[in-house]
């Protein structure tokens, strides 16, 4: 079993539809857990940290359940920009130089026109 | 764009083959985490160098090495190459510190190695 797991997609989807991908990870001691966004042949860019209190971005709204392990991310108002593949990753150390990201496999989400 | 620079950003090598891919980390960072990213897959954490120790490593065999230099550039180095080790490699820069949370990680563009 992978320590990150999510639905790997793809997921079409129209313009301005709302989009929810849903990832879980193994490792209960996990410290900061992120979504980043990779377009095709890109490297992975940022997209949000991801709260407990949940946590939003504009069209982008990120949750964490530490008890369950589950991190979520919505995007509202799909635009054909959002295509891209979205990456669950989770931080496993922290403290000195202990910044090991562990990656999902990622969804790819293509927006239609 | 990011800061983080790789090279080349393309390869190709021969099964048994050696090779040494680089990594200029982003001004004022201090530590460079290198990725294995296959074909369909997530990114793999292949190791970590802070401040010019290796500092953490993942499930690779040890013909997979690096350095990391006074400046924090970085090299990963593949020995005896072999099919699967065809994929995008990323390297990523942050700055870390004794106590408390590196910052976060900026990846360079990659380079996609094909081995034949």
């Amino acid at each position: 079993r992978k320590e990150v797991e999510q639905d790997p997609g793809p997921f079409n989807v129209p313009e301005g539809a709302t989009v929810a991908f849903n990832c879980t990870y193994s490792n209960s001691a996990s410290q900061s857990f992120f979504w980043y966004r990779q377009d095709c042949r890109k490297e992975p860019k940022l997209l949000m940290s991801v709260y407990s209190s949940g946590n939003e971005d504009g069209r982008f709204t990120a949750q964490l359940n530490r008890a369950s392990q589950y991190i979520s991310l919505l995007i509202r108002d799909s635009k054909l920009s959002d295509s891209a593949t979205y990456l669950c990753v989770v931080n496993r150390g922290y403290g000195g130089a202990t910044n090991k990201l562990i990656f999902g496999t990622g969804t790819l989400l293509a927006v239609q026109p | 764009e990011t800061g983080v620079t790789q090279s080349p950003t393309h390869l190709i090598k021969t099964r048994g083959q050696q090779v040494t891919l680089r990594c200029s980390s982003q001004s004022g960072h201090n530590t460079v985490s290198w990725y294995q990213q296959a074909l369909g897959q997530g990114p793999q954490f292949i190791f970590q160098y802070y401040r010019e120790e290796e500092n953490g490593r993942g499930n690779f065999p040890p013909r997979f090495s690096g350095l990391q230099f006074p400046n924090y550039s970085s090299e990963l180095n593949v020995n005896a190459l072999e099919l699967d080790d065809s994929a995008l490699y990323l390297c990523a820069s942050s700055l870390g510190g004794r106590t408390g949370r590196n910052t976060e990680a900026f990846f360079g563009q990659g380079t996609r190695l094909t081995v034949v």
